[in-house]
């Protein structure tokens, strides 16, 4: 166990909703980083957040956003979902910025019908 | 930009042989690299780093990881694979310049026969 939690495990969904994922990070990270693990794309980064701030974007389209709240949760919210948004979406963290390791989270697996 | 190579998308071996992965890296400046593991059903769990110093790592479970600076590679080596070391192996590398993202390979599923 990483210590990483995301909510919820499975989300089944159609095409076109909005749906939120949620992830707590380790006790004492602060950066929080959010995945797109696909069978043809691989394991994307997406975004990562640091104490609260956007600090790097990676491949996230437009209609995905997210952020980091002051207990130091992050939320992914993906909207206009489309079929080829189904797949597994992965919350790390990692004590700061730089060379730190990073702590993944169990995933969220995303099904969009 | 950075990038990284897993040439073989997966290894067999059998319980008891030493067991190789290979990684092949692309970077500017001087490299941080990664090896992850996943299991089915799970998130990657972390194995072990190379940031600077000995170009031998150990990490968890058993497994280390050569660095070769001459030929861009950070193979992940375990003398004796156990069946329970079955799964999907990740590399991944970044810069050590500024922020620089995690670039993660295609992954190398391991296979450990008993």
């Amino acid at each position: 166990d990483s210590g990483v939690t995301q909510t919820p495990k499975h989300l089944i969904t159609a095409t076109g909703q909005r749906v939120t994922l949620r992830c707590s990070p380790r006790s004492g990270d602060l950066s929080v980083y959010w995945y797109q693990q696909s069978l043809d794309q691989g394991l994307q980064f997406l975004i990562q957040y640091y104490n609260g701030e956007e600090r790097a974007k990676g491949n996230i389209l437009e209609r995905f956003s997210a952020q980091q709240f002051p207990d130091l949760h992050s939320e992914l919210n993906l909207s206009s979902l489309e079929l080829g948004d189904s797949a597994l979406y992965f919350c790390a963290s990692s004590v700061a910025l730089g060379t730190y390791e990073q702590y993944f989270g169990p995933g969220t697996r995303l099904t969009v019908t | 930009a950075q990038s990284v190579a897993q040439p073989e998308d997966q290894v067999n071996v059998a319980e008891g042989n030493p067991l190789t992965v290979k990684c092949t890296y692309s970077v500017s400046g001087n490299p941080y690299l990664f090896w992850y593991v996943q299991y089915p059903n799970r998130g990657l769990q972390f194995l072990l780093k190379y940031i600077t110093g000995d170009n031998l790592v150990k990490g968890s479970y058993g497994f280390e990881a050569e660095f070769n600076k001459s030929q861009t590679s950070f193979h992940l080596k375990k003398p004796s694979a156990l069946v329970s070391d079955s799964a999907l192996y990740f590399c991944a590398v970044r810069g050590n310049t500024g922020f620089q993202k995690l670039v993660f390979g295609t992954g190398t599923r391991l296979l450990v026969s008993p």
